[in-house]
């Protein structure tokens, strides 16, 4: 079967940087994409990566190693409005999106 | 703003009742989904439309029927659910499908209770 694994919820403070991991066993991989999503909100898209190595955009910067079927999302000078849900999807050999259940990210001033 | 719309944003029904959700996407967008997301559970993808066509029914009860008149609008039609029906249905576009890298964009999704 096909399976996206993400810690459920985590707790970091206000100006810190924090780690949220993926880790994926799917069929065929050609991509993985990372979605924030405010409670009551739509995902919004964060970044895709398909090749190894870190990608960095602003504060937020995510890496790949297809080897290990690993990804992380980074998040550097934590904000209160970085509060929020950050979902794992792997695109699989389908092209169909294979979805995490999402990790929790609380911001404690 | 996302470009995606959905309405209603809330909705309670009874098990007996028919009612139906709408998205509209702004984006000029050939390919639309229906996703069901409940409480700490990944996305559950319902039905995808390619150019009005459906291309994808991942085995969804038949109480659920999509209808996609247009490219730009995408409906869900209700009818007798179940109480364990209760979640959050998100509606995305994207630009086409069968394209790993093509970024889906979601609208803010309908909270339906069903009693």
């Amino acid at each position: 079967g096909q399976n996206i694994d993400q810690p459920t919820e985590m707790t970091a403070t206000e100006g810190a940087i924090v780690q949220i991991n993926c880790t994926y066993q799917t069929s065929g991989f050609n991509g993985l994409f990372w979605y924030q999503q405010h409670a009551g909100e739509a995902p919004t898209f964060l970044s895709y990566n398909v090749l190894d190595g870190l990608e960095e955009k602003g504060r937020f910067s995510s890496f790949l190693s297809r080897s290990k079927g690993y990804s992380y999302l980074l998040l550097k000078e934590l904000q209160m409005k970085d509060s929020a849900s950050y979902l794992c999807a792997v695109v699989d050999s389908n092209y169909q999106l294979i979805w995490g259940a999402g990790t929790k990210l609380i911001i404690k001033p | 703003e996302t470009g995606v719309t959905q309405t209603p944003r809330h909705l309670v029904m009874g098990m007996t009742n028919k009612k139906s959700l709408k998205c509209e996407q702004h984006l000029g967008h050939n390919a639309m989904y229906w996703y069901k997301q409940s409480a700490k559970k990944p996305l559950e993808l319902m039905f995808v439309y390619s150019l009005e066509e459906r291309v994808e029914n991942n085995s969804v009860p038949s109480r659920f029927s999509p209808e996609c008149p247009n490219s730009s609008h995408l409906f869900l039609h209700l009818h007798t659910l179940q109480p364990e029906d209760s979640a959050l249905y998100l509606c995305a576009s994207s630009r086409a499908t069968g394209s790993p890298a093509d970024t889906q964009y979601f609208g803010p999704g309908t909270r339906l209770t069903v009693l």
